[in-house]
């Protein structure tokens, strides 16, 4: 049984746009979520987290949201360039971070210009 | 910046055949992660170790993959016989003691013929 769901395989926004890309997740031991970015033939690439003491971590053009009670996190691009193009990951652990990592499958988000 | 180090990047093998990947960590990194990804799904654990120490291997199919840290640095992940069912991209990635968050290498694609 997945634990960690990203529903949507695939997002198309136009450059400039903000792209939100969903995740929920089933283990309510999770306590720490993170999103990455994966390029074809590339490995992860660490994009942001958050722990799930906060609502809301922010990094530059990328904001990640945390809804405990629905068991539902977000990722917000803004504004999205074609560089964004990627597969993004998200990712939870439980105990502060401390067990490893369980992915969901991705979403491929595409960026057009 | 530091990284995790993978070899080969690419290695086709024929079914049946021994194949062997290599990982050096970020240095000062006591955790190490092994992960298999198969195309459209999300990467899947197969062994973490805590220094030379093996923490979780529940889900690494003992009957045809092993995986060492032998001086609690580099790791070596093994398998043999290759199945055609191997066929996948082989993920590194490590993290620092007290932290929660893991970076990745650029993997190893494995392709068996």
């Amino acid at each position: 049984d997945q634990q960690v769901k990203q529903n949507s395989p695939s997002l198309s926004v136009q450059e400039g746009r903000i792209s939100i890309l969903n995740c929920d997740y089933t283990n309510s031991m999770f306590d720490y979520f993170l999103w990455y970015k994966k390029y074809p033939a590339e490995g992860p690439t660490f994009l942001i987290s958050i722990s799930s003491i906060k609502d809301k971590n922010e990094d530059g053009r990328f904001t990640v949201f945390l809804n405990k009670s629905a068991k539902h996190l977000s990722l917000h691009i803004v504004p999205s360039q074609p560089g964004d193009s990627a597969v993004y990951f998200c990712a939870a652990s439980a105990n502060s971070g401390n067990t490893p990592l369980v992915f969901g499958k991705g979403t491929r988000l595409s960026v057009i210009a | 910046e530091a990284e995790v180090a993978q070899s080969p990047r690419y290695k086709i093998t024929e079914k049946s055949q021994a194949v062997a990947f290599w990982c050096d960590p970020i240095s000062g990194h006591a955790t190490l992660y092994w992960y298999r990804q198969i195309l459209g799904q999300g990467p899947e654990l197969l062994v973490q170790f805590q220094d030379e120490s093996v923490v979780d291997d529940s889900q690494l199919p003992k009957d045809r993959f092993s995986a060492e840290r032998l001086k609690g640095v580099d790791s070596t992940l093994k398998i043999q016989p290759a199945e055609l069912g191997d066929s996948a991209m082989y993920l590194c990635a490590s993290g620092p003691d007290s932290g929660n968050t893991i970076y990745f290498g650029e993997g190893s694609w494995l392709t068996v013929v």
